[in-house]
């Protein structure tokens, strides 16, 4: 069981240059999420989409973009990256709940970004 | 707009201790579920334990559970019975109605022998 794929794992990369972190699920799951975590700052949501073909800005989407591929995919892109975006990048996914439901959240290993 | 919070940055328990970690929301989604994760040393995002709005019962998942007070807007996770293995970061987290599900800045437990 795979669960929650992204790659890549480590990253380096020059102020002012671009990537795209890749997430996979294979759990047929409608709702993604990709959260940074920063020390003292705990996980704050860049971006999320409920379903397939909708995307929304979370709490700190400035310098991002988020592209819905399909059911299983959702890929971040950092069109040109910053030293403040250095962190650790988490995708996640959820059975999308309408009510009352635990609906766990299932993250990925984590993907470390480091901007010089 | 939602919010979470988790006032307590770092918390020392004694093992075999019970320990409770504060966990404050606001949102204005009538509907909307809490949750509670442990990050361990190594980095994964564990699940604990989950509670709707609507529920009326605390839920509870082992040695975990979870002090729901609607009115005071506060879900703070109970851990009885420290262990050692449960030294880590814990996160709150909110979900509104709209499935965007955010996190509050953890607090760090350690466990003492």
């Amino acid at each position: 069981n795979a669960g929650v794929t992204q790659t890549p794992k480590f990253q380096v990369l020059k102020t002012g240059q671009s990537m795209t972190l890749q997430c996979a699920q294979d759990m047929n799951h409608n709702s993604m999420y990709w959260y940074r975590q920063d020390p003292g700052m705990g996980l704050r949501l860049i971006y999320y989409s409920a379903s397939e073909g909708t995307t929304d800005k979370g709490e700190v989407p400035n310098g991002y973009n988020v592209s819905r591929l399909n059911k299983r995919e959702f890929s971040l892109r950092l069109e040109s990256a910053a030293p403040s975006q250095t962190s650790v990048y988490f995708c996640a996914s959820r059975e999308r709940v309408n009510l009352q439901g635990a609906g766990e959240l299932f993250f990925g290993e984590g993907s470390r970004l480091t901007v010089l | 707009a939602q919010k979470i919070t988790q006032t307590q940055p770092g918390m020392f328990v004694q093992e075999k201790e019970a320990v409770t970690l504060d966990c404050t929301y606001d949102t204005s989604d009538q509907s909307y579920g809490l949750f509670w994760y442990k990050q361990p040393s190594s980095g994964e995002m564990i699940f604990l334990i989950y509670q709707g709005s609507y529920d009326e019962q605390n839920a509870t998942e082992g040695r975990y559970s979870l002090n729901f007070q609607k009115a005071r807007k506060s879900a703070n996770l109970v851990i009885s019975a420290s262990q050692l293995g449960d030294s880590a970061m814990y996160f709150c987290a909110l979900q509104g109605g709209a499935q965007k599900l955010v996190f509050g800045q953890g607090t760090r437990l350690t466990i003492n022998p």
